[in-house]
């Protein structure tokens, strides 16, 4: 299998504090992790993409400062968001890719963590 | 860059009947890979089928069939037998052959109704 979790599944946060969500993949180890945002009734955006060992890449428009990714392993990255603001109120996708030789590269997804900031 | 068009923002078919969704892409790339990912309302997203552009057959995966036209560059999914379960968002997707970093680009997605 290739089962990607993240932790937490919903978050309440205040204004002006830093929530952390983690994307772990459980049963594979992942060579690249990508970070979606997801408005309401929309698709997904990318914000960034992370090699374990390495900085993040970040999607034009996306703060780097503001959303710290950190890839500390093969089966764990992690997102920050700095410094909450209700506008970051958003649910938040990972997905991983698994080095098992396919040529699709396919990307499994965790499913998602709701961040809300009051 | 790439970009992904899906045209209908809403569809609804009838439990076993045949619903087609429509994608258009724009890419200079000759070779590249194409997704449809399923959203049910839990959120989670589910690969539904995949589709490589250097192959002419068209994927198939059970009920899910694509129709892949690469000189329109236009990549439709057909679901036969719509089942209750079917009710989901679906993508499009696009991904360039450049290895594990590269990224998907999603189209803005078609919301189904399967109605009993």
């Amino acid at each position: 299998g290739a089962v990607v979790s993240q932790h937490p599944s919903r978050v309440i946060c205040k204004s002006g504090t830093s929530v952390k969500i983690e994307c772990r993949s459980l049963d594979f180890q992942a060579t690249t992790m990508f970070w979606y945002r997801q408005f309401p009734k929309q698709s997904l955006m990318l914000m960034a993409t992370s090699n374990e060992g390495s900085k993040a890449t970040y999607e034009q428009g996306v703060e780097k400062d503001k959303f710290l990714i950190n890839h500390a392993s093969l089966t764990l990255s992690t997102l920050t968001v700095t410094s909450a603001h209700p506008e970051d109120s958003s649910f938040y996708i990972c997905s991983a890719t698994k080095p098992d030789g396919s040529p699709f590269y396919e990307q499994y997804f965790g499913p998602g963590t709701r961040l809300t900031v009051t | 860059a790439q970009t992904v068009t899906q045209s209908q923002p809403e569809m609804s078919v009838q439990e076993a009947e045949t619903v087609t969704l429509s994608c258009t892409y724009d890419t200079s790339e000759s070779n590249y890979y194409l997704f449809w990912y399923k959203q049910p309302p839990s959120r989670q997203m589910i690969l539904v089928i995949r589709q490589e552009a250097y192959k002419q057959q068209n994927a198939t995966e059970n009920r899910f069939s694509v129709n892949f036209q690469k000189a329109a560059k236009s990549f439709s999914l057909k679901i036969s037998d719509s089942q209750l379960g079917d009710t989901a968002m679906y993508f499009c997707a696009f991904k360039r052959v450049q290895g594990g970093s590269e990224k998907l680009v999603f189209g803005k997605g078609t919301k189904l109704t399967v109605n009993p």
